[in-house]
């Protein structure tokens, strides 16, 4: 069955800093995968998604993932980090009928 | 552009009594419609999905059911609610390229 691990339950990045969110998923076939964003409270927003082509995907915000079909992983990607994207952010791979498979999660705290 | 609306945006209900979430999607047709469950602390849990009109299809055994009785419109319910069916309930459509979330409705069952 296909599933996503997000290893990092939570994650504490200086404002300014880069960062690395990481994604592993199980999947048969190439995957459809994505990256979402959820501030408390509110709905999930898409930053990126990667469904085939060039394995470096820019998404919004000043996101980038990378597919690395080696490794089974998607990880989010972002140079400089501002105290906004502060946040949950959730891998997901398409299980087949746009049926999307979560990670856990990932809470990213921004320091000053 | 394509909108969802999803209300209410929270609910306190007692255990025992029915519920009904609302979800409706504007500016497409024949969308894709989904209902996932958010846990505390947990991750997304796909209930529902719906192809078409009146095609539901249910990924979970559970105490919760689900009706699309017109194109763009999506209802969760329940006949009686139990203390584990708290949690954060999102709403979303697709037509291709990812799911595009409401803005969630959060029940406590109390």
């Amino acid at each position: 069955a296909q599933s996503v691990t997000q290893p990092d339950i939570h994650i504490t990045v200086s404002e300014g800093a880069s960062l690395e969110l990481r994604c592993n998923y199980s999947y048969g076939a190439t995957p459809y995968l994505f990256w979402y964003v959820q501030s408390p409270g509110q709905g999930l927003q898409l930053l990126l998604k990667y469904f085939s082509g060039d394995t470096l995907v820019q998404g919004i915000k000043g996101f980038e993932a990378e597919f690395k079909r080696s490794q089974s992983s998607f990880n989010l990607r972002k140079p400089s980090v501002h105290w906004s994207d502060a946040a949950e952010y959730f891998c997901a791979v398409d299980a087949g009928f746009q049926k999307l498979v979560f990670g856990t999660g990932t809470r990213l705290l921004v320091s000053p | 552009s394509q909108t969802i609306h999803q209300w209410p945006a929270t609910l306190v209900q007692p255990v025992g009594s029915p519920l009904s979430l609302e979800c409706t999607v504007e500016g497409t047709s024949n969308p894709n419609l989904y209902w996932y469950r958010q846990a505390a602390g947990r991750g997304l849990q796909l209930l529902f999905y719906s192809v078409g009109i009146g095609q539901i299809s249910s990924e979970v055994p559970q105490n919760l059911s689900a009706s699309r009785p017109q194109d763009r419109q999506f209802i969760l319910s329940s006949k009686k609610l139990l203390l584990s069916d708290s949690g954060f309930y999102l709403c979303a459509w697709s037509v291709m390229g990812g799911l595009f979330f409401g803005s969630g409705t959060q029940l406590s069952v109390l």
